[in-house]
């Protein structure tokens, strides 16, 4: 299958910085992917929809100057996340999905987990 | 709009015994189904996915899940539990005209020794 990779693994900040997570496509190329949120114990919320070289589409509520989302070529997307609070802690996961692949199937990183002192 | 209910917070099982971990949809067109494992602090892993075809799907480390069109099912299962299958389970669906993923809110299965 898939690879899909994510860096850093886990992150820990200061609130009011910001952080970079970088979600990459190891044997494939990502014409979209996907991020998504979890919160403790719960499923997985999508965030945002990049598709490469284009603008990410925002799911409603997710604050888009708040979450960056840049997907600059077909096997790197990154999410920051500007001026982070603690409520912004969370496991973020992006996924990879190609043109290669039928049904749209996505592949998943194997998560970030951030935590904002 | 698709939706996934899982009405199983917690699903607990004696090694050996069989499991079984539901799931049921809604999709306006064809679905296309999905199992996912996560284990803690780690990402999804794919299970098994139903497209088309045969009803019962085989998967990843022995779990197959049958797909039921008139009762909008489609629930995992394994012959026989293993402690080491003890993790969060999701299912997942697309329709066959969407890009996105719906998740179901996720089961955790505990497999007691």
């Amino acid at each position: 299958g898939a690879v899909v990779s994510q860096h850093p693994s886990r992150v820990i900040c200061k609130s009011g910085t910001s952080v970079k997570i970088e979600c990459r496509s190891l044997d494939f190329q990502a014409t979209t992917m996907f991020w998504y949120r979890q919160f403790p114990k719960k499923s997985l919320m999508l965030m945002a929809t990049s598709n490469e070289g284009s603008k990410a589409t925002y799911e409603q509520g997710v604050e888009k100057d708040k979450f960056l989302i840049n997907h600059a070529s077909l096997t790197l997307s990154t999410l920051t996340v500007t001026s982070a609070h603690p409520e912004d802690s969370s496991f973020y996961i992006c996924s990879g999905q190609g043109a290669i692949f039928s049904y749209n199937e996505q592949f998943f990183g194997p998560g970030t987990r951030l935590t904002v002192l | 709009a698709q939706s996934v209910a899982q009405p199983e917070d917690q699903v607990n099982v004696a090694e050996g015994n069989p499991l079984t971990v539901k799931c049921t949809y809604s999709v306006s067109g064809n679905p296309y189904l999905f199992w996912y494992v996560q284990y803690p602090n780690r990402g999804l892993q794919f299970l098994l996915k139903y497209i088309t075809g045969d009803n019962l799907v085989k998967g990843s480390y022995g779990f197959e899940a049958e797909f039921n069109k008139s009762q909008t099912s489609f629930h995992l299962k394994k012959p026989s539990a293993l402690v080491s299958d003890s993790a969060l389970y999701f299912c997942a669906v697309r329709d066959s005209e969407g890009q996105n993923f719906v998740f179901g809110p996720g089961t955790r299965l505990s497999v007691l020794p």
